[in-house]
């Protein structure tokens, strides 16, 4: 069973602050995917992390896919209440396809003035 | 053009009820996933369905769960005699194709009570 451990479970910075949160596991990923997810509604795709190594950015967030591609973190810079959300990593099953995305258990960023 | 559409978004159930759960994929998208998120855990894979076609079920209970996706109309997912450990968010995502990398799109939830 591939599992994706994310830390940390909680994070309550003040807007203009830095912070980087992880997805871990011990297998490995064809690929990761980042989502987030407002209360009440359903993840939306932030990135896809495809080659070990690889970095992407979107705007103020950077993403990076570990070398052995089993890790994956992200960091935002300079946060604002509107990244205020939900972040769940998510990978494909051993097969390579989307249909049994495992997920992480999230880590739920709150963001304040 | 409109996403993902789940229906009801509220659903409150007494155990021993049924629950049915509705989802209109995105137009052009022949590709339905069910996952499902209890309280303070991560999405959990259900379901994968294809129209008339039920591709993949490994995640799904064996017993009281049921899943479809006919020819028209939207996928359904049945809970028969509902009990309180079924108390969750389920959500359902479509595709245009089997997704690898691409994009799942998911749609709002339906959040299932059961008293």
């Amino acid at each position: 069973t591939q599992l994706l451990e994310q830390s940390p479970q909680f994070l309550s910075i003040q807007e203009g602050e830095n912070l980087t949160v992880y997805c871990n596991s011990s297998s490995v990923f064809s690929s990761l995917q980042w989502y987030r997810q407002e209360p009440g509604e359903g993840p939306v795709l932030l990135v896809t992390v495809v080659t070990g190594g690889e970095v992407k950015k979107l705007k103020r967030l950077t993403f990076q896919f570990g070398d052995a591609r089993k890790d994956s973190s992200l960091h935002i810079t300079a946060a604002q209440p509107g990244d205020t959300g939900l972040y769940l990593c998510a990978g494909p099953d051993s097969t390579g396809t989307a249909s049994k995305l495992t997920f992480g258990t999230g880590t739920r960023l709150q963001v304040t003035l | 053009n409109a996403g993902v559409m789940q229906n009801p978004r509220h659903l409150v159930r007494r155990r021993g009820q049924e629950a049915r759960l509705r989802c209109s994929p995105m137009k052009g998208h022949s590709h339905v996933y069910w996952y499902r998120q209890l309280p303070e855990e991560g999405l959990k894979f259900m379901v994968y369905l294809q129209k008339e076609n039920i591709i993949d079920e490994s995640g799904m209970p064996k017993e009281r769960f049921s899943a479809e996706f006919p020819k028209e109309g939207p996928s359904i997912l049945r809970i028969q005699q509902v009990v309180r450990g079924d108390s969750a968010a389920y959500f359902c995502a479509s595709s245009p194709i089997q997704a690898t990398n691409e994009k799942l799109f998911f749609g709002s939830g339906t959040q299932l009570s059961v008293l």
